[in-house]
């Protein structure tokens, strides 16, 4: 089955604290990306990847990292987590064309406080 | 620069009613344009997406969607709600050429019985 799989789900931790979320496509897309979205404010792209080792920031890259080593693999990383970054998190990914839809995951649930 | 704007954060409908969900997009060159929603508890899926040719788009649900670039609209419509429509849609540009997604601030469907 075709799928973008976000672990944790949920992750209730305290600031400061170093945290990693997964995500893995099982599509061979070469297009990730990783999304925040907050109540009023939709969906806030943080980082893409075209392809592995190509990543760019997105329009709220500030406190994230990310790396590509991997084609099917995006992890997004908090070195020093912050109670602003409490949200939802998606990845998601597609084919390297700009007319792709992009698949997403279930989302990640982070609390930081 | 690209903003997607969704008139109304909220909408209800009986259930039968038409349904018409606004998306006013800015952007100097036709984008491409997605529509996706997203049940509780999971992530976006893709309900119909425009790219070239014709401007009437169907999608999945009995979902449709209209470009017409004069207005730089690309609304969302369903003749009949069900009470399964029922969810959250997101409206989403991306530029010819660029890798970045914009997604509107989201439209909350309910449908009343």
């Amino acid at each position: 089955e075709a799928q973008v799989t976000q672990n944790p789900r949920y992750l209730i931790t305290v600031t400061g604290k170093k945290l990693t979320v997964t995500c893995s496509q099982n599509m061979n897309h070469e297009y990730m990306s990783w999304y925040r979205q907050d109540p009023g404010l939709g969906l806030r792209q943080i980082y893409y990847s075209m392809n592995v080792e190509v990543t760019d920031k997105g329009d709220v890259p500030e406190g994230y990292k990310v790396s590509r080593k991997e084609k099917r693999n995006f992890p997004l990383i908090l070195e020093s987590p912050s109670p602003n970054q409490t949200s939802l998190y998606f990845c998601a990914s597609s084919f390297d064309r700009e007319n792709q839809p992009q698949h997403f995951g279930d989302g990640t649930r982070l609390s930081i406080l | 620069a690209q903003s997607v704007t969704q008139l109304g954060s909220h909408v209800s409908v009986s259930e039968g009613a038409l349904v018409l969900l606004r998306c006013n997009y800015s952007s100097s060159v036709p984008p491409y344009l997605f529509w996706y929603v997203q049940y509780p508890n999971q992530g976006l899926q893709l309900l119909l997406k425009y790219t070239t040719g014709a401007t009437l788009v169907k999608g999945i649900n009995g979902f449709e969607a209209e470009f017409k670039k004069s207005e730089t609209s690309f609304h969302l419509t369903k003749p009949s709600a069900h009470m399964s429509d029922a969810a959250e849609y997101f409206c989403a540009v991306r530029n010819t050429g660029g890798f970045k997604t914009i997604f509107g601030a989201g439209t909350r469907l309910f449908v009343k019985a």
